[in-house]
């Protein structure tokens, strides 16, 4: 049956900010992490990934950073911008399991004012 | 483009109906593909992983004949509710790897199946 939830953490920012958006995972066995933002109504969409022999990877106005030290990823979003209005998730995959099994964190609104 | 593709979008039906979704990778053949659940202002929990050609497999908690899962070509994966109650009520997604099986490969995400039971 339904799982009682949280709310999910809410993060509001003017357009033209940077966002941070944070996630501390569970497992240590770990050694893949991935963002993604999902839109109402529709299904996780990619933003970027990391391995766990990385600290830091950067994409198109999007930057993940991995502290394996204390489990913890974070998701830097440059000159944030409304469209950019969704939930984001983070995800792990642990080593061994197979391939593709994710894990989901909790999830943060992130709201964009213009 | 969409790679993954979910039909229905959203479906709404009576109590005690068995209800169909279906997921179909586009222009690519998907081994395996995963389907997962999602309540309201929740995340996503990972219900089963759909093997082509063999069973699939249930995380803990997850009725088998409850969710009846085939994956029975390269492109299609399907997911049957059962006897479905309004306590199914939720947001349905499917997943697949985009290139072939190597792990650490992103998944891609259909749109989801809103199912509501009546």
């Amino acid at each position: 049956g339904e799982s009682v939830g949280l709310h999910l953490p809410t993060l509001s920012v003017q357009e033209g900010d940077n966002s941070i958006i944070n996630c501390a995972y569970s497992n240590s066995a770990s050694d893949y992490f991935i963002w993604y933002k999902q839109e109402s109504g529709k299904g996780p969409q990619f933003i970027i990934d990391i391995r766990s022999n990385m600290d830091k990877r950067q994409g198109q106005r999007v930057t993940v950073l991995l502290n394996k030290t204390v489990k913890h990823l974070s998701l830097q979003i440059a000159a944030t911008q409304p469209g950019d209005s969704a939930v984001y998730f983070c995800a792990e995959n642990m080593r061994g399991t197979s391939y593709g099994k994710l894990t989901f964190g909790q999830g943060t609104i992130l709201t964009v004012h213009p | 483009g969409a790679v993954v593709s979910q039909h229905p979008s959203w479906v709404i039906c009576k109590s005690g109906t068995s209800v169909k979704i279906e997921c179909r990778s586009l222009d690519f053949q998907a081994t395996t593909m995963f389907w997962y659940r999602q309540f309201p202002k929740q995340s996503l929990m990972l219900m089963a992983t759909s093997n082509e050609g063999s069973k699939a497999t249930y995380e803990q908690g997850v009725e088998k004949d409850k969710f009846l899962i085939n994956h029975a070509s390269l492109t299609l994966s399907t997911l049957t509710v059962t006897s479905a109650h309004p306590e199914d009520s939720s947001f349905y997604i499917c997943s697949a790897p985009i290139t072939g099986s190597a792990r650490n490969q992103p998944q891609h995400f259909g749109d989801g199946t809103r199912l509501s039971i009546l």
